[in-house]
């Protein structure tokens, strides 16, 4: 089974520069997650996606942060402006539905602010 | 009170000894109970879960789960220097299925 696929692998942008990110769960799961990890700290959940409808976005900064799940497959995270403290590594995570599935972590995108 | 809280270590261990993580949580509701393992750079590795109190065993990996203080540990038996990484405690509170993450435990297993 393939496991879920994120691009880019690292990014370096400079502060107010734009950036997205782009995630593909794994097959067949409904329920998509995007991660903040900053160096020494564990992840922090931003956005919850169950198919194509969000359910928690409440640490999503959104004035600056957006995301969505066109189709209920694939997903995008975007940073507009980016800010020194953006600079963490950003996880995608799926799992196969609600409730206590465990959840497995793509490669990650390492996003280096200048 | 951090929700989910670990000791950030690092633990040092000698090869072949047994590694005791701890981990306590502050939502009584909490009902899932997860541990991840993180080398230095890569992303969360899934290891064991735990609903249920009491101990779950996966090879060398043992998950211990007393709801009622609130606690779930990690053994590491036989450790092994390729079990130096970070470990990662995670909860899922009673609502919903968000999962959130303590700190990490830094693990070093010495030759």
């Amino acid at each position: 089974e393939a496991g879920v696929a994120q691009s880019p692998r690292y990014k370096i942008i400079e502060k107010r520069q734009s950036v997205a990110f782009w995630c593909n769960p794994i097959s067949g799961h409904a329920t998509l997650y995007w991660y903040q990890q900053i160096l020494g700290q564990g992840p922090k959940l931003l956005i919850q996606f169950q198919n194509n409808g969000v359910v928690d976005d409440s640490q999503l900064p959104k004035d600056r942060f957006s995301a969505e799940r066109l189709k209920g497959v694939d997903s995008t995270l975007k940073i507009q402006p980016a800010k020194l403290e953006d600079s963490a590594v950003y996880l995608c995570a799926s799992s196969s539905g609600s409730g206590n599935q465990p959840q497995h972590f793509g490669d990650g995108t390492r996003l280096s602010i200048l | 009170q951090k929700e989910v809280e670990q000791n950030s270590g690092p633990l040092s261990v000698p090869e072949g000894a047994i590694a005791s993580l701890n981990c306590t949580y502050s939502d009584r509701g909490s009902q899932s109970f997860f541990w991840y393992r993180q080398y230095s750079g890569k992303s969360p590795e899934l290891i064991m879960f735990i609903y249920s109190n009491g101990d779950k065993e996966d090879g060398r990996f043992t998950a211990q789960l007393n709801k009622a203080s609130q606690y779930v540990s990690l053994l590491i038996r036989d450790s092994q220097p390729s079990d130096s990484a970070t470990y990662l405690c995670a909860v899922i509170k009673a609502a919903g299925n968000k999962l959130t993450f303590g700190g990490g435990t830094r693990v070093l297993v010495k030759p």
